[in-house]
């Protein structure tokens, strides 16, 4: 089972929808959060961290349920610039603190 | 641009050759990691370091790979005798302070080198 899992997509929506990510990961006693974006042929950048109470930035919603080990994001009113790839992200809180990504949902948001 | 430089940012490898890819952090940043992204695949951890130090190699494999961040100069990520496996996009990524890696999710990463094996 891999660490971090996501639905690979693609997730084909019109612009303006709503669209939701799910993520789980596999160790209970996991960390920290995050959701990157990388688009296509570039690095991935940081979107946002998701903290236990859910946190908002804009249109973007991200929840942490620690009892079922998932994780989401929520797009709101999507926009063309919002087509990427979004990974889950987490930290196991391992000695190097690396950050451990899921292979990423893709995202298409059309006209 | 005081961002993370990773060189070069193409390569080309027949099979058997050597591959090295180069890396410097961010100014100030002396934690490195180097990351591999296979087509349509996610991030994988390969190697954690520090200046003259290697911390966590736990994702390497265990032959023909190699790194190495030196008191002076570039991060490098070498690959001897290359396989069409290892083409890829190795990405490297910088950070000041490993545990604010923990508690802010924020590595900066470089542009990628991909890395074709003919």
């Amino acid at each position: 089972r891999k660490e971090v899992e996501q639905d690979p997509g693609p997730f084909n929506v019109p612009e303006g929808a709503t669209v939701a990510f799910n993520c789980t990961y596999s160790n209970s006693a996991s960390q920290s959060f995050f959701w990157y974006r990388q688009d296509c042929r570039k690095e991935p950048k940081l979107l946002m961290s998701v903290y236990s109470s859910g946190n908002e930035d804009g249109r973007f919603t991200a929840q942490l349920n620690r009892a079922s080990q998932y994780i989401s994001l929520l797009i709101r009113d999507s926009k063309l610039s919002d087509s990427a790839t979004y990974l889950c992200v987490v930290n196991f809180g391992n000695a190097g603190n690396m950050l451990t990504f899921g292979g990423g949902t893709r995202l298409m948001v059309k006209p | 641009n005081a961002g993370v430089m990773q060189n070069p940012r193409h390569l080309v490898r027949r099979r058997g050759q050597e591959a090295r890819l180069r890396c410097s952090p961010m100014k100030g940043h002396s934690h490195v990691y180097w990351y591999r992204q296979l087509p349509e695949e996610g991030l994988k951890f390969m190697v954690y370091l520090q200046k003259e130090n290697i911390i966590d190699e736990s994702g390497m494999p265990k032959e023909r790979f190699s790194a190495e961040f030196p008191k002076e100069g570039p991060s490098i990520l070498r690959i001897q005798q290359v396989v069409r496996g290892d083409s890829a996009a190795y990405f490297c990524a910088s950070s000041s302070v490993a545990g604010e890696v923990a508690n802010t999710g924020e590595l900066f990463f470089g542009e990628g080198s991909r890395l074709t094996v003919l």
